[in-house]
């Protein structure tokens, strides 16, 4: 059963430049929630993905944005990077309805803007 | 306002001690979940428990036990007989049901052998 993933695992941007994330989903998981963590931090919420739209979004501005695929894998899209964009994306799956809605996390991409 | 705080920033800890993680949160919501995560140096955040906010019995897994106190919101975590395995940042998080994980800032243990 594969678990959640994330490519590429490290990225490293100049300040302006634009970057995608990408994330697969644990197998039968239809839900996608993308997290940043900046260094010893903990997670922040960006944004989650349902049925191919945005469901909640955290307090990020409109330089992040996301999309969901029909097969529930997603993407996250960082414009004009700042050097404060400088973090680990980790993407979460789970089951939106189901009674356990426990979020699994993938391996995370860390992202350098230089 | 949801909020999650790990008031440890460090715990440093001697093999084969008992450790406890403390957690304390604040939600104005009558349903929902909490959860602790473990996050060893690779960074993958690792599930370890998630309990719902109806059910306050202690649950006990090997060498993991967690205790939920809804009458002073907190949820604390106990490793009993550390091992340098245990090495990790942990955190605890707070949801509404289907919602965004509410993270605290982490508890970085270190078990030295």
């Amino acid at each position: 059963d594969a678990g959640v993933t994330q490519s590429p695992t490290h990225l490293i941007k100049t300040r302006g430049q634009q970057v995608t994330l990408r994330c697969s989903p644990k197998s039968g998981h239809d839900t996608v929630s993308w997290y940043q963590q900046a260094l010893g931090q903990g997670p922040q919420f960006i944004f989650q993905y349902y049925e191919e739209e945005e469901r909640q979004r955290g307090n990020f501005p409109d330089r992040f944005s996301g999309h969901q695929f029909p097969n529930y894998s997603s993407e996250l899209n960082v414009n004009a990077l700042l050097l404060g964009d400088s973090a680990l994306y980790l993407c979460a799956s789970s089951l939106l309805l189901a009674d356990t809605d426990t979020q699994y996390f993938g391996p995370g991409t860390r992202l350098t803007v230089l | 306002a949801q909020k999650v705080t790990q008031a440890q920033t460090e715990i440093s800890v001697v093999e084969k001690e008992d450790v406890t993680l403390d957690c304390v949160y604040e939600t104005r919501d009558t349903t929902y979940y909490l959860f602790w995560y473990k996050q060893p140096p690779s960074g993958e955040l690792v599930f370890l428990i998630r309990r719902n906010s109806f059910d306050e019995q202690n649950e006990i897994s090997g060498r993991y036990s967690w205790n939920f106190q809804k009458s002073t919101s907190s949820f604390n975590f106990t490793i009993t007989a550390s091992q340098v395995v245990d090495s990790a940042v942990y955190f605890c998080a707070l949801s509404e049901p289907g919602g965004k994980l509410i993270f605290g800032q982490g508890t970085e243990l270190s078990v030295k052998p």
